[in-house]
């Protein structure tokens, strides 16, 4: 069992739906969490970081943890085809470095 | 502020040859992590330096080494390619140990091996 299990898609909506990427974790020592969002012949660009559980929002974009039950998600109101892109999640006991462990991505299409 | 940079963004290569790329962090960032992406595997840790120190390493053969200089930047070599080694090479940097920040990314180096 991998510690960060992200269902790799690929997700299609239509422009203006509500998205909802999710990602399981198996380690309960993991206090941080992460989502990247990565465009094609690119790197993987930082959406949002959040620490323990609750939600943060920024924008369109809504985090969520759950450490109860090791349940993070990514909520994308008005969804854009800008937005489509391989979005993925990261959980890490620590900040940085070698203890953060990536789920596998989930491709999102976001068709106008 | 500008992000990580990494050269070069495309390399060729054939089995047998070593490679080096080459990774400037963030300003002010002093720990650099090494990824390898693959369509199979996902992003999979090389590993980390700090203050020109290996702090960790992923689980890859002694053929992928890497250094880190006095001003942060990093180097990752990688010998006696083999076709498996084709893949997107990331680094990713954060301002240290303790300072709560996460990592990020540059655009990588597209390796493919022939």
């Amino acid at each position: 069992q991998k510690e960060v299990e992200q269902d790799p898609g690929p997700l299609s909506v239509p422009e203006g739906a509500i998205v909802s990427l999710n990602c399981t974790y198996s380690n309960s020592a993991f206090q941080y969490f992460m989502w990247y969002r990565q465009y094609s012949r690119k790197g993987p660009e930082l959406l949002m970081y959040t620490y323990s559980s609750g939600n943060k929002e920024d924008g369109r974009f809504t985090a969520q943890v759950d450490k109860s039950s090791k349940y993070i998600s990514l909520f994308i109101r008005d969804s854009q085809p800008s937005d489509s892109a391989t979005y993925l999640c990261a959980s890490s006991p620590n900040t940085g470095g070698f203890k953060t462990i990536f789920g596998a991505g989930t491709r999102l299409f976001v068709k106008a | 502020k500008a992000g990580v940079t990494q050269t070069p963004r495309y390399l060729i290569k054939t089995r047998g040859q070593q490679v080096t790329l080459s990774c400037s962090p963030i300003s002010g960032h002093r720990s650099v992590s090494w990824y390898q992406q693959t369509p199979g595997q996902g992003l999979q840790f090389l590993f980390e330096y700090f203050s020109e120190t290996q702090r960790n390493k992923g689980n890859f053969p002694g053929r992928f080494s890497g250094r880190q200089f006095s001003n942060s930047r990093s180097e990752m070599n990688v010998s006696t390619l083999e076709l498996g080694d084709s893949a997107l090479y990331l680094c990713a940097s954060s301002p240290g140990t303790g300072t709560n920040q996460p990592q990020h990314f540059g655009d990588g180096t597209r390796l493919s091996i022939l």
